[in-house]
């Protein structure tokens, strides 16, 4: 099986740098994502990390460490329109019709404040 | 492109009821899943299909039903509705292992969601 574990709330002033934590277990893997949710919205892609390192798009980077099953979302300059839930999730290895098989954390609930 | 398209977006069922929340994606991507998310949960994946005729069952597939008859739709079934089952739908695709460059982006794309009350 998979799982994985990140913060549920995180509190950031404007204009500031968070950092969101995800630590996974899985029994194949074959990449971490990161997405987005604003309230009512629908999940968006930010980023997806397959090798070890640090992927970067704007302000937001991806950090992936896969000896430590670990990986980071780093937003810079946070702005209000960041405030949203951000989910990572792990490519895995199902035995099943296919491997593609994206399995979600529960969610980190980011608040950016004046 | 309308990329993927669920309806409806929003549903109130009685219990017992049945109902099949629609899918379809115009961008020729072989798998399309279903998840529901519920609070503090997170995304839960139900059913996904890698093709055609091809589906399997996720984390939580109990009381719901998937067919994949073509590329660009695929339909979740509600037998009988029951409370437990209320809760926001997504249905996502992408391309499977590999993009049409054989470059894996780890990218779903998600409908708008289907909010479903069961009473």
């Amino acid at each position: 099986g998979q799982s994985l574990e990140q913060p549920s709330e995180v509190t950031a002033v404007e204009g500031a740098i968070v950092q969101i934590n995800c630590t996974y277990q899985t029994s194949g893997f074959y990449g971490l994502s990161w997405y987005q949710q604003h309230d009512g919205g629908a999940p968006t892609f930010l980023s997806y990390n397959a090798l070890d390192g640090l992927e970067e798009t704007g302000r937001f980077s991806s950090f992936l460490s896969r000896s430590d099953s670990y990986g980071y979302l780093l937003l810079q300059e946070l702005q209000m329109k960041d405030s949203a839930s951000y989910f990572c999730a792990v490519r895995g290895f199902y035995s099943g019709a296919g491997s593609y098989q994206l399995t979600f954390g529960k969610g980190t609930k980011l608040s950016v404040i004046p | 492109n309308a990329g993927v398209t669920q309806t409806p977006k929003f549903q109130v069922l009685k219990t017992g009821q049945s109902m099949t929340l629609q899918c379809a994606q115009d961008m020729n991507h072989e798998y399309m899943s279903w998840y529901r998310q519920d609070p503090g949960m997170g995304l839960r994946l139900i059913h996904y299909s890698v093709g055609a005729g091809i589906t399997d069952q996720g984390e939580v597939p109990n009381g719901y039903n998937v067919s994949r008859s073509t590329t660009e739709d695929f339909p979740l079934r509600l037998l009988s509705a029951a409370p437990s089952q209320t809760s926001v739908y997504f249905c996502a695709s992408s391309y499977a292992a590999g993009g049409p460059d054989g470059r894996d982006t780890g990218e779903l794309f998600f409908g708008e969601g289907s909010r479903l009350t069961v009473l």
